[in-house]
């Protein structure tokens, strides 16, 4: 059964500062990992999605990195701003047409002005 | 049109009322979905529509009632909630086929649920 894991819960930064959000996963038969932002009471926004076959995505300030075979995830967030606050979840596709998506619990970001 | 969009934002009821909440899409996915998410908690999925029909079912109580009257919208039906119900309620839509592993998921902004 496949288990994804987000650490830290939560994590609090200075602004100006890079850091990486990790999600871990137990099963590397997956077909892709998609990052999100949630802000509070609201819904999921798309960040960066990779493929199984990737490696990597880029998206302005975002970078999100796959290792399959040891079950990992970063995303790299380079000069953090007040404005990135929000919970970051991870989610992991097992099955084509997302019909087995499992998310993680997700990092509360707090970006410190 | 790149946007999930969920109607009502905000919804109170009453444990014996009926509401519904809307979803609806025109990007041409054919994949549509519920999921429920309670506070501090990852997104739990409820049901799945590909092409209109129910595909999924992770065994949801029949309180809750799904329907997918076209490609484009997505409803569910709600009926004699309990006040654990109460959570935020999201839709997402996806290409039904294999290229949804290359596209991913579209969100909604949710329904926030308080069953009182």
């Amino acid at each position: 059964k496949q288990e994804v894991t987000q650490i830290p819960a939560a994590l609090s930064v200075p602004e100006g500062e890079n850091l990486v959000l990790n999600c871990s996963f137990t099963d590397s038969a997956i077909y892709n990992l998609q990052w999100f932002r949630q802000d509070p009471g609201k819904g999921l926004t798309s960040l960066l999605l990779i493929q199984s076959s990737q490696r990597e995505q880029t998206s302005g300030r975002l970078n999100a990195s796959l290792d399959k075979s040891s079950g990992r995830s970063t995303l790299y967030i380079a000069a953090s701003q007040p404005g990135d606050s929000a919970t970051y979840l991870c989610a992991v596709t097992t099955q084509p047409g997302g019909f087995k998506t499992i998310f993680g619990a997700g990092t509360r970001l707090f970006v410190k002005a | 049109d790149t946007e999930v969009t969920q109607t009502p934002k905000h919804l109170v009821m009453g444990m014996t009322n009926k509401k519904s909440l809307k979803c609806e899409q025109h990007m041409g996915h054919r994949a549509m979905y519920w999921y429920k998410q309670k506070a501090k908690k990852p997104p739990e999925l409820m049901f799945v529509y590909s092409y209109e029909k129910l595909s999924i079912n992770e065994s949801v109580p029949s309180r809750f009632s799904p329907e997918c009257p076209n490609s484009s919208l997505l409803n569910l039906h709600l009926h004699a909630l309990q006040p654990e119900d109460s959570a935020l309620y999201l839709c997402a839509s996806s290409w039904a086929s294999r290229d949804s592993a290359t596209y991913g998921y579209t969100f909604g902004s949710g329904t926030r649920l308080t069953v009182v």
